[in-house]
């Protein structure tokens, strides 16, 4: 089973829908990362969340650390929003090598 | 711009070569990192450095090394290539190297074994 599970696999939406990505987790962890790649395979860092909440323009994080569960939300979703995101995790110290641990990506497209 | 380059952006090359990847991080970044994101495997860990010293292993082949140089720009190494090698090669650069320290992602050297 990998330690980091996300859901969908791919989501497909309308111009304006409310996205939400799921990813959960089974290791003790130091930090949680969101990640974006474009079709152009470059990675953008979205967040990094210990605890808590954390919003940017129209992109939400929340991450629930006793259930080791984080959302990522897109609100007023957008053409350019299609992308691959990917949820990593940093593992504890002494819980694995320092590097990210990532999940399989969730491929969302947004149509017009 | 995350401010980390790699060059080259796109490698070809035949099984049986070696080829040297490379990176400069983020101005002020004392560790770098390298991730492989293969079709098959997904983005994975293959090893880290702080401030010149190799600081953790992930899925590195015995075939790959890397190091960091003085001025903190890191070289990975791919020897003997494979055709299953075939994969983009990210590298991430941050400030403290430790796990709860922000990233900053390079745009990737795409390479192709033939």
């Amino acid at each position: 089973k990998n330690e980091v599970e996300q859901s969908p696999q791919n989501l497909t939406a309308q111009e304006g829908e409310f996205i939400t990505i799921n990813c959960s987790y089974s290791v003790g962890i130091s930090a949680l990362h969101w990640l974006q790649q474009h079709p152009g395979g470059g990675i953008v860092s979205l967040f990094m969340l210990s605890s808590g909440k954390k919003k940017h323009g129209r992109l939400i994080a929340t991450i629930n650390i006793q259930e080791k569960h984080s959302s990522l939300h897109i609100t007023a979703s957008h053409p350019r929003d299609s992308a691959v995101y990917i949820c990593a995790v940093s593992k504890k110290p002494g819980g694995g090598a320092d590097g990210l641990t990532f999940g399989k990506g969730t491929h969302l497209i947004i149509q017009p | 711009d995350s401010g980390v380059t790699q060059t080259p952006k796109h490698l070809i090359t035949a099984t049986g070569q070696r080829v040297t990847l490379r990176c400069s991080p983020r101005s002020g970044d004392l560790s770098v990192y390298w991730y492989q994101q293969s079709l098959d495997q997904g983005l994975q860990f293959l090893i880290q450095y702080y401030n010149g010293e190799e600081r953790a292993k992930g899925n590195i082949l015995e075939r790959f090394s890397a190091q960091q140089f003085p001025d903190l720009h890191s070289e990975l190494n791919l020897s003997s290539l494979e055709l299953g090698d075939s994969a983009l090669y990210f590298c991430a650069s941050s400030a403290r190297g430790s796990g709860n320290s922000p990233l900053h992602f390079g745009n990737g050297t795409r390479l192709t074994v033939t």
